[in-house]
């Protein structure tokens, strides 16, 4: 079973659109993550909640909006998408600052 | 702010080279830090994981250390395989405020010669 999972792995759309992708973990973590990684591979944080309550959120277009329904699962929101969005987006989740588990990753390419 | 940097940026060794990536940072108030393996097209498979109380850590052939005095990490790679080739990532994670969060190096991509 796959600890992290998100969807899509692959998405490629026009700019404008609103796009989402989606994230579960099945650990039991109460901590999850967003990251971007840039064309040049560096990976940045980008959001993290822990028990569904926002605790980072650092400086991102606010095009950009997660939402955690539950502890499991934190969804990101891109509204009007921009050429410099497309990049790889990793969702993570973590408990106590232990070990971080990273999903596969979504490649975002906007056209 | 905390800097978390790789050296090398890349490194070529043909196989069963033993080998020493580094990774250094300027925060001292560490709470761990993890070493990560990324291959392309992939997520990133956590390797090790040293607690700020510890010196090291061990995982089959492969040996990180800290050194949170000078600010260091090192991932030790003993007898190399091809398979190993990857980009090796290091990440702090501090120990002061709630929000803690991994500041991730630019990594160092691994090419192991067969």
């Amino acid at each position: 079973d796959t600890a992290v999972s998100q969807t899509p792995k692959y998405l490629v759309t026009q700019m404008g659109n609103d796009k989402s992708i989606k994230c579960e973990q099945n650990l039991g973590h109460d901590t999850m993550y967003w990251y971007k990684q840039d064309s040049k591979k560096f990976l940045k944080i980008m959001f993290s909640y822990n028990n569904k309550e926002l605790i980072i959120n650092e400086t991102v277009p606010n095009r950009f909006s997660p939402k955690s329904p539950d502890k499991a699962h934190l969804n990101l929101h891109i509204n009007s998408l921009e050429l410099g969005d497309s990049a790889v987006y990793f969702c993570a989740s973590s408990q106590a600052g232990n070990t971080i588990y990273f999903g596969e990753g979504s490649w975002l390419t906007v056209v | 702010k905390q800097e978390v940097t790789q050296i090398p940026a890349a490194l070529s060794v043909p196989e069963g080279e033993n080998l020493v990536l580094n990774c250094s940072f300027t925060d001292s108030a560490i709470y761990n830090l993890q070493w990560f393996r990324q291959d392309p097209g992939k997520g990133l498979t956590s390797l090790l994981l040293i607690q700020s109380s510890q010196r090291e850590q061990t995982s089959g052939r492969l040996n990180a250390s800290l050194d949170k005095s000078s600010g260091r990490s090192t991932l030790y790679i003993a007898a190399s395989q091809p398979g190993d080739s990857a980009t090796y990532l290091c990440a702090w994670l501090g120990s002061s405020g709630s929000a803690r969060q991994l500041t991730f190096g630019s990594g160092t991509q691994l090419t192991v010669l067969p």
